[in-house]
């Protein structure tokens, strides 16, 4: 069975543009939850989505959304990039909603210059 | 609320030797879920071993068992026979809303 995917792997940003990540969970998976890794905070929540609703929220400013497709992909997006929000955002995915096995992906490193 | 400790930023091990790392937890909820995750350089977050909190024995796989203390809600991991390839950071998490992650042992295997 097919890992969780992350796309892209790498990117680098400006101050003041936007940013969409893209997240494929393992077949049969329909939670998929976001982080955000970084040297100072270590690794926070972001939100986690569920069946296409997201179920819960990180204390992230409304500049970070997320949504979920029907095929249980999903997606985050950043806007109004700030300096700070450069970190390895991290996606995972588990079968149920809430407390279970969570797998994470490789990865997308976020620079913003 | 939730909060995960790790307090051993970093550990050293030789290898083929034994080493626990430590994990202490805050909750007042009775159900929830304990992880061990590891980190190696490349970045990715591989889960190791979970361990429930109804769970009466301890967790075990391969090389990783968790030794759970639910009265002093520690879950401090413990991996044998340390390898080179053991070298990463791990991380300690609790699942109940969300995932919890402690700060974090980064832990170097001596050859």
């Amino acid at each position: 069975k097919a890992g969780v995917t992350q796309t892209p792997r790498y990117l680098i940003k400006t101050r003041g543009q936007q940013v969409t990540l893209s997240c494929s969970p393992i077949s049969g998976h329909r939670s998929v939850s976001w982080y955000q890794q970084t040297p100072g905070q270590g690794l926070q929540f972001l939100f986690e989505y569920f069946s296409e609703t997201q179920r819960n929220k990180g204390n992230f400013p409304g500049r970070f959304s997320g949504r979920q497709f029907s095929n249980s992909r999903s997606e985050m997006n950043v806007s109004t990039l700030e300096l700070g929000d450069s970190a390895l955002y991290l996606c995972a995915s588990s079968f149920r909603q809430g407390p279970d096995t969570q797998y994470f992906g490789p990865g997308t490193r976020l620079t913003v210059l | 609320a939730q909060k995960i400790t790790q307090t051993q930023p970093g550990m050293f091990v030789q290898e083929k030797e034994a080493v626990t790392l430590d994990c202490t937890y805050d909750t007042s909820d009775q159900s929830y879920g304990l992880f061990w995750y590891k980190q190696p350089s490349s970045g990715e977050m591989i889960f190791l071993i979970y361990q429930g909190s109804y769970d009466e024995q301890n967790a075990t796989e391969g090389r990783y068992s968790l030794n759970f203390q639910k009265a002093r809600k520690s879950a401090n991991l413990v991996i044998s026979a340390s390898q080179l390839g053991d070298s990463a950071m791990y991380f300690c998490a609790m699942s109940w809303n969300d995932m919890r992650f402690g700060a974090g042992t980064r832990l170097t295997v001596k050859p």
